[in-house]
């Protein structure tokens, strides 16, 4: 079993669509997570850190299930520039400075 | 206000010929990161520094070498390249004393193509 999980998709959406991801992980041990966007060819950048109580950034929402070790990601309104891949990334248990990637979720938004 | 600044960008070299890549940093972070990652794949951690000290990932085969002579500059070096090994390669920094939450910033990679 991987240490993070997702659904490669692709997701293919229309503009405005709501899409949600999710990701399991199993280390029970992790501490940080987070969601990296990841364009064709280009390097991750880091989308959102992701905490406990949830979290938003504009059309952007982020939760954590610590219970279940699972992570979801909520994308409101698409935009045709959201079209990425999402990467979903925890921590390890050896090392909370060293990350888990997830092989990620493909998202293609079109007109 | 380039942060993470990997050379080269695309590196072709024959089956076998040693290559190089290098990262440099300025962000001053303590930690730097190099990442294999292949078409569809997650990023694979080879290994990395905590300061001056190299960690190695259990998995990194020994023709993959790592150098860093100072805080802002660190090299991958691939001995004897094989196909295998064509894949996009990620330096990466982090600062973990500083950014609680662990955040990476990656460099725009080099692409290395095997022939």
């Amino acid at each position: 079993r991987k240490e993070v999980e997702q659904d490669p998709g692709p997701f293919n959406v229309p503009e405005g669509a709501t899409v949600a991801f999710n990701c399991t992980y199993s280390n029970s041990a992790s501490q940080s997570f987070f969601w990296y966007r990841q364009d064709c060819r280009k390097e991750p950048k880091l989308l959102m850190s992701v905490y406990s109580s949830g979290n938003e950034d504009g059309r952007f929402t982020a939760q954590l299930n610590r219970a279940s070790q699972y992570i979801s990601l909520l994308i409101r309104d698409s935009k045709l520039s959201d079209s990425a891949t999402y990467l979903c990334v925890v921590s390890r248990m050896d090392s909370s400075y060293k990350l888990i990637f997830g092989s990620g979720t493909r998202l293609l938004v079109r007109p | 206000d380039a942060m993470v600044i990997q050379n080269p960008r695309y590196q072709v070299t024959q089956f076998g010929k040693p290559v190089t890549l290098s990262c440099s940093q300025t962000l001053n972070h303590n930690v730097m990161y190099w990442y294999q990652q292949k078409s569809s794949q997650a990023p694979k951690l080879l290994f990395h520094y905590y300061d001056k000290d190299f960690n190695n990932e259990a998995d990194t085969p020994d023709n993959f070498q790592s150098r860093r002579p100072n805080t802002s500059f660190c090299f991958l070096d691939i001995r004897s390249p094989g196909l295998g090994d064509a894949a996009m390669y990620l330096c990466a920094t982090s600062s973990p004393m500083i950014r609680q939450n662990n955040e990476q910033f990656f460099g725009p990679g080099t692409r290395l193509t095997v022939l």
